[in-house]
């Protein structure tokens, strides 16, 4: 059964990156979407973007500047870029495997644990 | 950009009861060629990571119990806990695929009465 464990730096200053990696465990990396997703206190769910195996992305238009995720096949892991942060950025992230259907991306299942991400100065 | 509103935003229902959570979404969910609504539900516990409950809007996952379901087409949907139990204290979610970028709803919590 595939796992997602992801780690990453929790707290940051207003103008600095925000870094995440998530490693799959157990399961096909070949296949599905592989996406970030994030959770501001207390709220709802945003949707970041998503990368394949071969490196194709699709990115949430709302962040699209500032977000790069990358892919190492080799090691069965994806990685989150976000530039410029601010306090608006405080969040729990989560990776999640997306499941691919015949005409689009499909459903998130399973996600990892989640990194809490705060920005302050 | 599709929009998904949940309704409502909270509920609290007696143990054993029956609890309905409604999804709408602006555009409709249905793909003609293949008949299938792109429509996910979640829960959500407190602490822990969503986790997928029902796909194409009624498809329950493996190992999720019987006492939830989901129905609905086009921009209408439901997800209805037949029998509320103290664990299905959580928050639930719908989420479309239909396009690029998937959006969830805002979210509905549930309690007990």
């Amino acid at each position: 059964q595939v796992q997602l464990q992801q780690w990453g730096a929790g707290l940051l200053k207003p103008s600095e990156t925000l870094s995440l990696t998530c490693g799959v465990y157990g399961g096909s990396f070949s296949g599905y979407y592989w996406s970030w997703i994030r959770q501001p206190p207390g709220k709802g769910l945003e949707w970041i973007g998503e990368i394949n195996h071969s490196g194709g992305t699709n990115y949430n238009p709302s962040l699209k500047s500032r977000v790069t995720i990358s892919v190492d096949t080799s090691k069965k892991q994806f990685s989150l870029i976000l530039t410029s942060v601010t306090a608006a950025d405080t969040a729990l992230y989560y990776c999640a495997r997306r499941r691919v259907t015949s005409t689009s991306g499909g459903c998130f299942d399973p996600w990892g644990q989640g990194t809490l991400v705060t920005v302050s100065s | 950009d599709i929009v998904m509103t949940q309704s409502p935003d909270s509920l609290a229902v007696s143990l054993g009861e029956r609890a309905t959570i409604n999804c709408k979404s602006s555009q409709s969910l249905l793909y003609s060629s293949n008949n299938k609504n792109y429509l996910g539900w979640y829960q959500q516990k407190p602490g822990q990571p969503p986790k997928l409950l029902i796909s194409w809007a009624s498809t329950r996952e493996s190992g999720v119990l019987d006492r939830f379901s989901g129905s609905g087409s086009g921009t209408d949907f439901t997800l209805t806990i037949s029998s509320l139990q103290a664990e299905d204290v959580a928050v639930y979610y719908c989420q479309q695929y239909y396009t690029t970028p998937p959006a969830f709803g805002q979210g509905t919590k549930v309690e007990i009465k």
